[in-house]
């Protein structure tokens, strides 16, 4: 089957430092999402892709959230400078609007300290 | 900004038996999607329906859709202990971006 493949897995940093999520989509879906998971706030949208061009970046603090496709094979999320309360789960999925439902990737599991 | 509520947040049953979740949500929709998420893990598409549609079937999944009142229901027929999970509604709107609610926990007990 195929699958959204997010990296990395878990990653720990300090405070301050620069963080960057990647996700590769499935060969061929046109709609990347990003999402963030937390207790407190559940599954927040941050940002989306069509056809590689960003759609909707609402969701994401502007001033220290990026969000880039920068070809069809990749999308990536970073964080920078990183803060406590930026740890979560980070979910990208992706799929063909309009039919059948989304894929999501495994999550990067991050913890700022 | 959250679309879908679900409804309820938690629900406990034994297994064999059967499970309805209920979602509503604020806008007009393209469609309704239903996802589950194990702990721990990313979330796997259940089934779509349409805002043309008013009711589809897959497996031991059954999904309504009212449009007029703005809310869907998912009902797992013969619950097992595997169906422990959260599940989710997730809404794609005049925006094609996809929404989720804040998830109801359910647990089947053995």
């Amino acid at each position: 089957d195929a699958r959204v493949t997010q990296t990395p897995r878990d990653k720990v940093t300090e405070m301050g430092q620069e963080v960057t999520m990647r996700c590769q989509p499935i060969l061929g879906h046109n709609t990347v999402f990003w999402y963030r998971q937390t207790m407190m706030q559940g599954l927040e949208l941050l940002a989306y892709f069509r056809n590689r061009a960003p759609l909707d970046d609402s969701g994401m603090p502007k001033d220290r959230f990026s969000a880039e496709m920068p070809d069809a094979t990749l999308a990536t999320l970073k964080i920078q400078p990183s803060e406590p309360r930026d740890s979560a789960v980070y979910f990208c999925a992706s799929g063909l609007m309009g039919t059948d439902g989304y894929t999501f990737g495994s999550g990067t599991r991050l913890t700022v300290v | 900004s959250q679309q879908g509520e679900e409804d309820p947040q938690a629900l406990s049953i034994q297994e064999g038996e059967n499970a309805t979740m209920n979602c509503s949500y604020k806008t007009s929709i393209n469609n309704l999607q239903w996802y589950r998420q194990n702990s721990g893990r990313g979330l796997v598409h259940l089934i779509l329906i349409r805002s043309n549609e008013r009711e589809k079937h897959s497996g031991r999944l059954r999904v309504t859709l009212d449009t007029s009142k703005k809310s869907s229901s998912l009902l797992i027929t013969a619950s097992r202990a595997a169906d422990t999970a959260s599940y989710f509604c997730a809404t794609d709107d005049e925006n094609n971006d996809m929404r989720f609610g804040a998830g109801t926990r359910l647990t089947v007990k053995p």
